[in-house]
């Protein structure tokens, strides 16, 4: 069984911040990740993918870090709307079971 | 717009009581799935199919059942609701899991009493 592990939190972090939260792995097989924004009771929203080492889109960097077995996501000039939940989330197929293995969430909360 | 649809986002229902919870997405994607979401346990994967006609337990699937009759749904069946079952649940299709992940539909909240 493949497993993703996260800091749970909450992170509470100043408006304007830089905050960056890993996410660790057990299947070392994985070639592909992704980072999930979830708003509360909302559903999960697709955020980033990370293919090779990494990936950048604006304000939000994901990194992979194959030999230490993580991913991480660090978040510049951070927003009160950066406020969420981001749950890592890692593919795998096989085993009696197919689809995308969820961390539990790492919480954040910006504060102005 | 690309979206998946899910129905009804808000349902009470009564112990023993069938029910069933629609998935449609607009999408043509082959895998789709069902997933259930609770406080401090995550999202835990109950079905899912990876074409029409082609469905497989995923890692908590007692109690529920699923078809794939067309390609754009899914369909989540519970036979006989139990009050464990109260839970958030989510469909999700994918075109290739592996490379662009699942889109998400909005969620049902259902509440068995």
């Amino acid at each position: 069984r493949k497993e993703v592990e996260q800091d749970p939190g909450p992170f509470n972090v100043p408006e304007g911040a830089t905050v960056a939260f890993n996410c660790t792995y057990s299947n070392s097989a994985s070639q592909s990740f992704f980072w999930y924004r979830q708003d509360c009771r909302k559903e999960p929203k697709l955020l980033m993918s990370v293919y090779s080492s990494g990936n950048e889109d604006g304000r939000f960097t994901a990194q992979l870090n194959r030999a230490s077995q993580y991913i991480s996501l660090l978040i510049r000039d951070s927003k009160l709307s950066d406020s969420a939940t981001y749950l890592c989330v890692l593919p795998y197929s096989g085993g009696g079971a197919d689809g995308l293995t969820f961390g539990k969430g790492t919480h954040l909360i910006i504060q102005p | 717009e690309a979206q998946v649809t899910q129905n009804p986002r808000y349902l009470i229902t009564v112990t023993g009581k069938k029910l069933t919870v629609t998935c449609s997405q607009n999408m043509n994607h082959e895998y789709m799935s069902w997933y259930r979401q609770d406080p401090g346990l995550g999202l835990r994967q109950i079905y899912y199919s990876m074409n029409v006609e082609v469905t497989d337990k995923g890692d908590v699937p007692e109690g529920y059942k699923v078809s794939r009759k067309e390609k754009r749904n899914f369909p989540l069946i519970l036979e006989s609701p139990s009050p464990n079952q109260t839970s958030l649940y989510f469909c999700a299709s994918s075109l290739s899991r592996g490379r662009y992940g699942y889109t998400f539909g909005s969620g049902t909240r259902l509440t068995v009493v």
